[in-house]
């Protein structure tokens, strides 16, 4: 069936270099998609959006890119700080009259090394 | 202010017991969703109510599994009879509303849930 996916499921980077996350899906009836960070025992805290319309939008040190042609999702941060070490999930919701639900991926394990 | 809450955090069952997970949603927030999370894994969509009125119900695994948000606020999840394949961590989430920027979900810290 159709489902999110992620390319990579652990990311190592060095405090203060750039990090990205990415991410495939594969639901062409999707419109909206999310980045959630979760830390262990903690549930998953938003950060960043996009709609189907857009091909880029920036946050506060994040950045996410959509390429819709080959349904490929990314999270950039900028100046990666070891506070940025958690569980990143990309998740999607489709263009549906009545399906409200998000879709999520596997999740990549982002470590920042001192 | 306050986000999404739920209580119990952690929850230890005897396989067949039941149990009951509790969620405060943020105040004026009209959706409300439940998720599974299994270990290592990203969280799976149970069920979704628009105020009190349960609009999908697609997820839940099997009839043990019943939810409930009698005002349009709280939202209890049950699950009767627990197996072992149950145990997975329980998140809530709740949203302003359903589309545009009111669709954004908060995610409360969910309840670990161990059967045994």
């Amino acid at each position: 069936g159709e489902s999110v996916g992620l390319h990579l499921p652990t990311l190592s980077v060095q405090e203060g270099d750039n990090s990205i996350i990415n991410c495939a899906y594969s639901n062409s009836a999707s419109d909206y998609f999310i980045w959630y960070k979760q830390e262990s025992g903690k549930g998953p805290q938003f950060i960043i959006d996009i709609r189907s319309n857009m091909d880029k939008r920036q946050g506060q040190r994040v950045t996410v890119l959509l390429n819709k042609t080959v349904k490929h999702l990314s999270l950039q941060i900028a100046a990666t700080q070891p506070g940025d070490s958690a569980v990143y999930f990309c998740a999607e919701k489709e263009r549906s009259g009545s399906a409200r639900q998000l879709t999520f991926g596997s999740g990549t394990q982002l470590t920042v090394l001192p | 202010g306050a986000g999404v809450s739920q209580s119990p955090r952690y929850k230890v069952a005897k396989r067949g017991q039941d149990v009951a997970l509790r969620c405060d949603p943020i105040s004026g927030h009209v959706s409300l969703f439940w998720y599974q999370q299994a270990l290592g894994q990203g969280p799976e969509f149970l069920t979704y109510f628009q105020n009190e009125a349960q609009l999908d119900k697609s997820g839940l695994p099997s009839d043990r599994f019943f939810a409930e948000r009698p005002e349009g606020s709280v939202s209890t999840l049950k699950i009767q009879r627990t197996q072992q394949e149950d145990s997975a961590v329980y998140l809530c989430a709740s949203s302003l509303g359903t589309s545009g920027r009111k669709e954004t979900q908060y995610f409360g810290p969910g309840t670990r849930l161990l059967v045994l």
